[in-house]
Order: structure tokens, then sequence, then C-alpha cells
């Protein structure tokens, strides 16, 4: 199973809501990571999970709040969103964190739309 | 600064036609060049992954080549079909620095 699933595929949410973004893959893979992708845009890297633990934080706003329960799953939980934050949000995962030649699997994405 | 640029910025190509992307990167330090594809709207999805070593990877029609003295990298797709439209992204990480490229939208049309 080289699958990292992501839900919900699209959301849809107004500046004052709180919501979450749910990662999951079942690989045995030890890194994890959340992207943001606006349109015709490459990925930007937000955060990178190495061994439940939060190793990278691309000074990312503090509206954005990442999460790893355990090693199979990882959440964006989301806050008081600008429009400006409306992107794919992508998830991925490795077998080892940056540094190491590990192929990165990603996720479908999630479509954020703030309004 | 590290830097990673892509050329062409698009390419338009008849299928069953070949073409090269190019990648010019400045990551310093450098652990590894990875290209990735990405269709609309989906994630993007491993083609190849070089290190430091490698000066050529294939995976199919698609062959990738590194020259780490010139850091320089290109894809090379041969044969191409429909299916090859799609955004091709170059990815150098250098050691919890990944950085991505802004990548070239290619279509290829029958």
């Amino acid at each position: 199973d080289t699958e990292v699933t992501q839900t919900p595929k699209h959301l849809v949410m107004g500046m004052t809501n709180k919501k979450s973004l749910k990662c999951e893959q079942h690989m045995g893979h030890r890194a994890m990571y959340w992207y943001k992708q606006k349109a015709k845009k490459p990925p930007e890297l937000m955060f990178v999970y190495s061994y439940e633990k939060l190793s990278i934080n691309e000074s990312v706003p503090s509206r954005f709040s990442p999460e790893c329960p355990n090693s199979s799953l990882l959440n964006l939980h989301l806050h008081a969103l600008q429009p400006e934050d409306s992107a794919l949000y992508l998830c991925a995962s490795s077998q080892g964190g940056t540094g190491g030649s590990y192929e990165q699997y990603f996720g479908p994405g999630t479509r954020l739309t703030v309004t | 600064k590290n830097q990673v640029e892509q050329s062409p910025q698009s390419l338009i190509i008849l299928e069953g036609k070949n073409c090269t992307l190019q990648c010019n990167y400045t990551v310093s330090p450098f652990s590894n060049l990875r290209w990735y594809k990405q269709d609309t709207g989906r994630g993007p999805v491993s083609l190849t992954i070089m290190t430091f070593s490698e000066n050529t990877k294939s995976n199919g029609r698609y062959t990738a080549t590194l020259d780490a003295d010139t850091k320089q990298s290109s894809l090379h797709i041969t044969a191409s079909q429909l299916s090859d439209s799609a955004s091709y992204i170059c990815v150098v990480d250098g050691n919890n620095d990944m950085r991505f490229g802004a990548g070239t939208r290619l279509t290829v049309k029958p």
C-alpha cells in the first residue's frame, strides 16, 4: 500500500470557523509533511514531522496548527483563516526525513476555500 | 541564496515527439535532486531521485540527468503521450532545506 489519504477532498470555511484537515498513511513512514499550493505555483513546505516530532516549521502563521497524534496520522488544525489561505493543501510522507534520498509520497490534497 | 530555476515555463509538443526540460540550481549543500509529475488538482508523483554520485536515472520513458559540477539537471521525455500533459517540478534537497522549482507546464497535443 503506497497510498497517502487526505480528508476532506474539498472544504469551504468562513474566517471565524475552526476546521481540521486529516492525512493518513500506513506505509510505516516516519516523516510526514504539510504543503500549501496556490494555483500554478509549486508546493510550499509548511511543516515536517519526523518520528512524530515537529522538526521543521517554515514560519507558518499560528492560525495553522499541525498535530501528529501517531506515526500514521497527521492533522492540520485551521482557525481564523484569511481568504488568501485558500489553496490546495498537500500531505506527504517518506520513510525518513529531508536530507536523505527517501521517496516522498503525496496525497491527493484538500482543496480549501476560505470565504 | 538557494534557488531552483526551471525552463521553459511552458511547452507544447505533438504526441509522439520527445522533449527535454531543464533545471538549474544553486542549493548548497546538496543532498539529492528529484523530479515530480503533477496533474492538475492532484498531488505530485515522484519520477526520479538522484544523489550527487548519480548522473542519469530512468523511469520508463522518463530519463533524468544530473551534472553536480554545473548544478544542472534535465528531464527527457521520449515518445510523448497525451497523458504526459502535466506540470513537471524539480526539487533540490539540501539537508532539511527542500527547494522547489516553479515547474514546467507540458501540454501534449494529438
